[in-house]
């Protein structure tokens, strides 16, 4: 079956840019995605790439995808407290239906 | 974007009673929902798939007798945990797709926490 995998936990100071790696193993995985969940609440679709592109930057977001290793990363520039949260990455063959999810990355900001 | 809204966002019941949980999308009508359940500290299972005016599908393991899933209309789908056990205390979450070629992305309510005493 499908198996997405992330790190646990992550620090950064704020202001520094923060990473959240992903791998997944599901070669047809066709859409991934990266999700923000804050304390207490549900999940914010942050951005999602195609697994034929390469990178798409958003604004502070940056995700880069490395389909052959099936390496899938978040770039957050300028991280302020308020990027606080869990991040999960998830990825589908067929687009939002049947979303499968890593075990998410708890991003903690220092001011 | 859309909303999708879910309530209540947090129930404490007694063990052996049933809880309801709905899942509304308010700005778009969907023919499927989803349900996902979040342990604590780990990440969301697909529990199922909420199919309007069908049965839902539901994932391996889960049992379809204890969570049973109602999609009424194309702005409402409804969870009922019956007989709910300590174990069964989670984090719920619903999400739900906007219909239409090339629709990638889902949109998540806020979730339901609840807890059974």
């Amino acid at each position: 079956g499908e198996d997405v995998e992330q790190s646990l936990f992550l620090s950064v100071r704020e202001g520094d840019s923060s990473v959240i790696n992903c791998t997944y193993t599901d070669s047809s995985s066709t859409y991934l995605y990266w999700y923000k969940q804050e304390p207490g609440a549900g999940l914010q679709l942050l951005t999602y790439i195609f697994s034929n592109m390469d990178m798409k930057q958003d604004q502070r977001l940056t995700v880069l995808l490395n389909k052959k290793d099936k390496h899938l990363s978040l770039r957050i520039a300028d991280t302020q407290t308020g990027d606080s949260a869990i991040y999960f990455c998830a990825e589908s063959q067929t687009g939002a239906n049947n979303l499968f999810f890593g075990t998410g990355t708890r991003l903690t900001v220092i001011p | 974007g859309a909303v999708v809204s879910q309530h209540p966002s947090r129930v404490i019941c007694k063990s052996g009673t049933s809880v309801k949980i709905e899942c509304r999308s308010l700005d778009f009508q969907a023919t499927t929902m989803f349900w996902y359940r979040q342990f604590p500290k780990q990440s969301l299972m697909l529990m199922a798939t909420s199919n309007e005016g069908s049965k839902a599908t539901y994932e391996q393991g889960v049992e379809k007798d204890k969570f049973l899933i109602n999609h009424a209309s194309l702005t409402l789908s409804t969870l009922t945990v019956t007989s709910a056990h300590p174990e069964d205390s989670s984090f719920y979450i619903c999400s739900a797709r906007k219909p239409g070629q090339g629709s990638t992305e889902a949109f998540f309510g806020q979730g339901t926490r609840l807890t059974v005493v």
